[in-house]
């Protein structure tokens, strides 16, 4: 049982480039987030979904893009990566319900964007 | 607005010290989930306990132990007997039924041989 698998593990980044960052989760969790961590802020809600097909904004959501075309996968997107995206990401999941239940956490991406 | 405050930024022991990790939150909502997560060096988070804001009963798990407290907003952890091992960054996090999911900055514990 792998859990929650986010890949790449690290990634560099030049300024304006796009990439895709994966997480799969192979526990039929209903409820997917991804987080950003930054020294001294905790975590930070990016993007959310409740189930396939639905996704809705976190607390800091600009700058990313997420979809959910299956219960397991849940990429996020940079569109157009900026210094200011240079953080550790998590991907999250559980089952359904999502605030009241314990999350299960990948390894995290530490993404650098130069 | 939903916030949680971990004023303790950084907190340094000796083993076998008991130590608590403080965490205040403010939300409006009569309904909402608080949560203790511990991030050890490796990286990865871990969750440690769950409480709903209608159970204020405390709860002990082994040499941890949790408070709740509504009437001053706060849950906090106690480490009894502290350890080596428990040398992590503790996060306080506040989870509300929009899916509104809000972490505080987390404690760094250091425990010393």
């Amino acid at each position: 049982n792998a859990g929650v698998t986010q890949t790449p593990k690290f990634q560099v980044l030049k300024t304006g480039q796009s990439m895709t960052l994966q997480c799969a989760q192979d526990m039929n969790h209903e409820y997917m987030s991804w987080y950003r961590q930054d020294p001294g802020m905790g975590l930070r809600l990016i993007h959310y979904s409740v189930g396939a097909g639905i996704t809705d904004q976190g607390e800091v959501p600009n700058g990313y893009n997420v979809s959910r075309s299956t219960t397991e996968d849940f990429p996020l997107r940079l569109l157009s990566a900026a210094p200011s995206q240079t953080s550790v990401y998590f991907c999250a999941s559980s089952y359904t319900g999502g605030y009241n239940q314990p999350q299960h956490f990948g390894d995290g991406t530490r993404l650098s964007i130069l | 607005a939903q916030k949680v405050t971990q004023a303790q930024t950084e907190i340094s022991v000796v083993e076998k010290e008991d130590v608590t990790l403080d965490c205040v939150y403010e939300t409006r909502d009569t309904t909402y989930y608080l949560f203790w997560y511990k991030q050890p060096p490796s990286g990865e988070l871990v969750f440690l306990i769950r409480r709903n804001s209608f159970d204020e009963q405390n709860e002990i798990s082994g040499r941890y132990s949790w408070n709740f407290q509504k009437s001053t907003s706060s849950f906090n952890f106690t480490i009894t007997a502290s350890q080596v091992v428990d040398s992590a960054v503790y996060f306080c996090a506040l989870s509300l039924d929009n899916n509104d999911m809000r972490f505080g900055a987390g404690t760094r514990l250091t425990v010393k041989p």
